[in-house]
């Protein structure tokens, strides 16, 4: 079945870009119907949607993150990248990449990504 | 934005009782909502989409109902394994936005 796993740094300096990446494995990230999705958790809070991506390139972002975020796909590598500039404290947070169905399965285990000098 | 609301923020459940969670969106999402249950450590499992339809190996404990602004998960008899964080999620006219509601916790009465 369709696994998805999170990388990228687990420490960003303030001001720097968050960059991760989710790669997907047991299906085809051109697969159509899907959205690859990009969701946030802080800690000890609850879910935040930040933004999908269709297999086409077409993006749609959370409103109150679309100035700092850009969401991308490498249909080659069957992976899709997260990017979030000017980051601060308040990015610290477990990311996590899923897919949506609708209903987003599967998640990847997720990766805390920690903001700090 | 469509903001969910879920209530209570805890509930407080003896094994072998009925839950009943709650979520109340600000504006009709019709039937395109979902039901998360997220335990400590690991990311959130799909529970329910379409308000009521159960995802693959869900249990059939686990049932959803509702549509427009009104959503209810039922758990019929809390399993020791259910005992979690509950989330719903709205994806009304997407590909828009997706907004989830703020949890509910779950925990041993």
């Amino acid at each position: 079945q369709v696994q998805l796993q999170e990388s990228g740094p687990g420490l960003v300096k303030p001001s720097q870009t968050l960059s991760l990446t989710c790669t997907v494995s047991g299906g085809s990230i051109s697969s159509g119907g899907y959205y690859w999705s990009w969701i946030r958790q802080h800690p000890g809070k609850g879910l935040e949607w930040i933004g999908y991506i269709y297999y086409s390139g077409s993006t749609y972002y959370n409103p109150s993150l679309k100035s700092r975020v850009t969401i991308s796909v490498d249909t080659s590598k069957n992976q899709f990248s997260l990017k979030l500039s000017s980051v601060t404290a308040a990015d610290t947070a477990v990311y996590y990449c899923a897919r949506h169905l609708p209903g987003f399965d599967p998640w990847g285990q997720g990766t805390l990504v920690t903001v700090s000098s | 934005e469509i903001v969910m609301t879920q209530s209570p923020a805890t509930l407080s459940v003896s094994p072998g009782e009925r839950a009943t969670l709650s979520c109340r969106a600000s504006q009709s999402v019709s039937s395109n909502l979902a039901w998360y249950q997220q335990k400590p450590g690991q990311a959130p499992r799909l529970l329910i989409y379409g308000a009521s339809t159960r995802a693959t190996g869900i249990p059939a404990r686990f049932s959803g109902s509702g549509s427009g602004t009104e959503f209810t998960l039922t758990i019929s008899s809390l399993q020791s394994e259910d005992f979690a964080v509950y989330y719903c999620q709205q994806y009304n006219n997407w590909p828009p936005e997706l907004t989830f509601g703020g949890g509910t916790k779950v925990e041993i009465k």
